[in-house]
């Protein structure tokens, strides 16, 4: 079956503007969560999607938003992009979410802010 | 609030050698642990859950819950062990689902 696929691989932006990353999880998978991987932080959880609806959040800064559509993909967004957020944002999906189930991750998105 | 700790951001052995890799959890509730691990150019996947018991590619991990440890061993390590291994917790958050919380990862680097 098709993995989990993050769009797109790469993206440069610059401070002060906004993003928006896609996640479309495994056919038949319902929870969709975001993390932001760091060298320094490892991964730090952002926010799970189950059924269109956010089941849990992360300690991050307003900026940083998603949703989930009716046939489970997934999209992240962070507005006003500061330096600090240059990052790879890893998706995984899963049948019922928060570990119940094994997560598989998608290849991430590689953001960089100048 | 549910917290996983890797003291060692990395470790290296010889191949051969044992390896373990630490993890600690902080946790109120009955916990559910894992380690992921990711290889090289290779997207993060699981490796074990501490509730199926198992043994995967060599790699056994207990659960201590008097000392909130997660610790993965292996006897004999290989270089194809070469990778990052985070350990994870299933645990609930502030809402009322469970969360998959990771920690920040060891370096396990096996040396010829």
């Amino acid at each position: 079956k098709a993995g989990v696929t993050q769009t797109p691989r790469y993206l440069i932006k610059t401070r002060g503007q906004q993003v928006t990353l896609s996640c479309s999880p495994i056919s038949g998978h319902r929870s969709v969560s975001w993390y932001q991987q760091t060298p320094g932080q490892g991964l730090q959880f952002l926010f799970e999607y189950f059924s269109e609806t956010q089941r849990n959040k992360g300690n991050f800064p307003g900026r940083f938003s998603g949703r989930q559509f009716s046939n489970s993909r997934s999209e992240m967004n962070v507005s006003t992009l500061e330096l600090g957020d240059s990052a790879l944002y890893l998706c995984a999906s899963s049948l019922v979410g928060g570990g119940g189930t094994e997560a598989f991750f998608g290849q991430g998105t590689r953001l960089t802010v100048v | 609030a549910q917290r996983v700790t890797q003291p060692e951001k990395l470790l290296s052995v010889f191949k051969g050698a044992p390896v373990e890799l630490k993890c600690n959890y902080s946790y109120s509730g009955s916990p559910e642990l894992f380690w992921y691990v990711q290889y090289s150019r290779q997207r993060l996947q699981l490796l074990l859950r501490h509730i199926s018991r198992e043994s995967i590619k060599g790699f056994t991990a207990d659960l201590n819950k008097g000392e909130t440890s997660f610790h993965l061993k292996k006897p004999f390590a290989q270089e194809e062990d070469s990778a990052m291994y985070y350990c994870a917790l299933s645990g609930i958050s502030s809402g009322s689902a469970r969360q998959l919380t990771f920690g920040s990862g060891t370096q396990l680097t096996v040396l010829p």
